[in-house]
């Protein structure tokens, strides 16, 4: 069975940083492009960042550009989320998932979701 | 950016009956759209891409349709692990894609 796992959420102060990692297990993720998103307390899902499979293109939300940073070892099976100057906005559930490339589908899809990792930006 | 707008916001409905849910755009993004269903504590599950594909293992009870910018999500026969909220992702521009605001699908 195919599972991503997310890790390094954490507490931190407005202004900090942090590094969010995702893994997974049963399939290997530099064949595929990954994809955060986040869930802000009961509320919604927004779209974060993107990397491609071998890290040559990223992609940012408008609201996260410039401050996070996605990247990826695909030696390591990883992909990560540097966050910095972290505000009270963006405090949420920041879920990792495989852009799995569906045979039948026009482009890549969220196919596999992890748990989540939660953000909290508090003073 | 575009923008997705979902209707209802909740759904109230019985066992047994259909679910008729919407996803609107305000430009036209051809079949590129996405269905979630998220349950509380979980995270969100691929049901229909292309508008109309049913995701591996969705029960053929749900059925997407529409193209442009009207989109429509049904779940006929609703069973009892149906209630749960549902987002519509528009992604014709991957992989940037904007999510609806979310239809509870809840239990009357």
């Amino acid at each position: 069975e195919v599972q991503v796992l997310e890790s390094g959420g954490d507490l931190v102060l407005p202004g900090g940083s942090l590094r969010l990692s995702c893994g997974a297990s049963g399939v290997t993720l530099s064949d595929y492009a990954m994809t955060w998103v986040r869930q802000a307390p009961g509320k919604g899902l927004e779209w974060v960042s993107t990397i491609s499979y071998s890290g040559a293109r990223t992609y940012y939300a408008d609201s996260v550009r410039g401050r996070f940073t996605i990247s990826r070892d695909n030696s390591r099976g990883t992909v990560y989320l540097q966050m910095g100057s972290l505000r009270a906005d963006d405090t949420a559930l920041y879920y990792c998932a495989r852009e799995g490339n569906i045979r039948t589908a026009s482009i890549p899809q969220m196919d596999v979701w992890g748990e989540g990792t939660t953000v909290t930006v508090s003073s | 950016d575009i923008v997705v707008t979902q209707s209802p916001v909740t759904l109230s409905l019985s066992p047994g009956e259909r679910a008729t849910l919407s996803c609107r755009t305000n430009e036209i993004i051809d079949n590129y759209l996405v269905w979630y269903q998220q349950k509380p504590g979980q995270a969100p599950r691929l049901l229909i891409y292309d508008a109309s594909k049913r995701a591996t293992g969705v029960p053929v009870r749900f059925r997407g349709s529409g193209s442009g910018t009207d989109f429509t999500l049904t779940i006929n026969s609703l069973e009892p692990e149906d209630f749960a909220v549902y987002y519509c992702q528009e992604r014709s521009h991957w992989p940037r894609g904007t999510f609806g605001q979310g239809t509870k699908v809840e239990m009357k």
